[in-house]
């Protein structure tokens, strides 16, 4: 079957850096993505990776190695703002999207 | 810009009642999707229509039937609502980058007692 792996939840302090990894087992891989989620708000798109190695954006950045069925998003400095839900998500083979649950991050002054 | 708009935001309904949830876009997206989130789980998509004309079923399609009479609007209907499709469903459509990054309308929150 079909498997997205991330923790459930994550705890880090303002300014620090931390890292939320994904690990999947799908039919195919045609791109990996991150998305953001704010309690009682729609998830909104951060990242997108289809090759291996590492993409920045901002304070945020994805990695992917296709080879071991991983990825990490890492997010710097961070603001009481990024406590959030982070969705890791990849399309298979038949460019449907399987989802992993979702990590919770909390993000303490 | 609105991008997705869903409507209602939230309903309490009666178990056994007909409700439709809509969807209108103005992105002119041709994929749209339906997903629906639980607590603990990942999005799972109930249905989906990659253009105006045609739908497809997704991983929890029983229960839940979908149009797409045209580009923007791609209402979810509820035949006879029961306890367990309590949840928080989610309408969304594609961009057509090479990404094809889902935009998200803000969420139905959908309560059947």
């Amino acid at each position: 079957g079909q498997n997205i792996d991330q923790p459930t939840e994550m705890t880090a302090t303002e300014g620090a850096i931390v890292q939320i990894n994904c690990t999947y087992q799908t039919s195919g891989f045609n791109g990996l993505f991150w998305y953001q989620q704010h309690a009682g708000e729609a998830p909104t798109f951060l990242s997108y990776n289809v090759l291996d190695g590492l993409e920045e954006k901002g304070r945020f950045s994805s990695f992917l190695s296709r080879s071991k069925g991983y990825s990490y998003l890492l997010l710097k400095e961070l603001q009481m703002k990024d406590s959030a839900s982070y969705l890791c998500a990849v399309k298979d083979s038949n460019y449907q999207l399987i989802w992993g649950a979702g990590t919770k991050l909390i993000i303490k002054p | 810009i609105a991008g997705i708009t869903q409507a209602p935001t939230s309903q309490i309904l009666a178990a056994g009642r007909r409700m439709t949830l809509r969807c209108t876009q103005d992105m002119r997206h041709n994929a749209m999707y339906w997903y629906r989130q639980d607590l603990g789980l990942g999005l799972r998509l109930i249905h989906y229509s990659n253009t105006a004309g045609t739908t497809g079923k997704g991983e929890v399609p029983d229960g839940y039937s979908v149009s797409r009479a045209n580009t923007d609007d791609f209402p979810l209907t509820l035949a006879s609502a029961v306890p367990s499709q309590t949840s928080v469903y989610f309408c969304a459509s594609s961009s057509q980058t090479s990404t094809g990054e889902l935009f998200f309308g803000e969420g139905s929150r959908l309560t059947v007692l």
